[in-house]
């Protein structure tokens, strides 16, 4: 079955730690996205890689960072450096850039103890 | 900022159709009309999408008035599955970025 998958589902996290979460896509796109969603909120992004070897900041970079050493993945690490990070982390590829048709992963669940 | 307006909340009984509307008046000649639903603690769902003809797939109809300053959504025959969050979306413009603008969609129930 063709799509993305994300890993782990719940994540928990010490203060002070920095944690990776996964994303992985077997759709043969060229565009991957990072976006937050907190409580009763719209999605917000993090960051997005155009091509492998490139990414750019979204509108809420600052404690994250992410790499895109292959075409399939895009893992996100969330840093010691972002103060709130509990939330609910979605990730998303699509054919190209600014192709609006996204298609989602089933997304993690960052909690911080 | 939202590009559209949609109700924050919706009710719909079990196989009668589910009318979703959205307004998007400041909508530009190049954008596209996007609707996606978020089932909870799910990833968001891409349903269908249009310019300016009416739109029909497996899962829904979208029907863009001649103005296109509004659109529905409509699920023909709503299944306890479809409760869900839905978003309408403006998009493709150069302006839009590279994000979709969520925002707060319709919370659709759909009773037994």
């Amino acid at each position: 079955d063709g799509g993305i998958t994300q890993s782990p589902k719940y994540l928990f996290r010490k203060e002070g730690q920095n944690v990776t979460l996964s994303c992985e896509q077997n759709l043969n796109h060229d565009a991957m996205y990072w976006y937050r969603q907190d409580p009763g909120q719209g999605l917000r992004l993090i960051y997005y890689s155009q091509i492998v070897n490139d990414f750019q900041k979204g509108d809420i970079a600052e404690g994250y960072s992410v790499s895109r050493e292959k075409k399939e993945s895009f893992p996100l690490t969330v840093t010691s450096a972002q103060k709130n990070p509990t939330a609910f982390y979605l990730c998303a590829s699509s054919p190209r850039l600014a192709e609006e048709t996204q298609y989602f992963g089933p997304g993690t669940r960052l909690l911080v103890l | 900022d939202a590009k559209t307006t949609q109700p924050p909340s919706m009710d719909c009984a079990e196989g009668r159709a589910a009318n979703l509307p959205c307004n998007h008046s400041t909508i530009s000649g190049n954008e596209y009309v996007y609707w996606y639903r978020q089932i909870h603690s799910q990833g968001p769902q891409y349903i269908i999408h249009g310019l300016k003809n009416n739109e029909t797939n497996e899962m829904a109809s979208l029907i863009i008035t001649e103005d296109r300053k509004s659109s529905t959504l409509i699920l023909p025959h709503a299944t306890l599955r479809d409760t869900a969050v839905y978003y309408c979306i403006v998009a493709g413009d150069s302006n839009s970025g590279y994000a979709l603008n969520f925002g707060k969609g319709t919370s659709l129930l759909v009773t037994p």
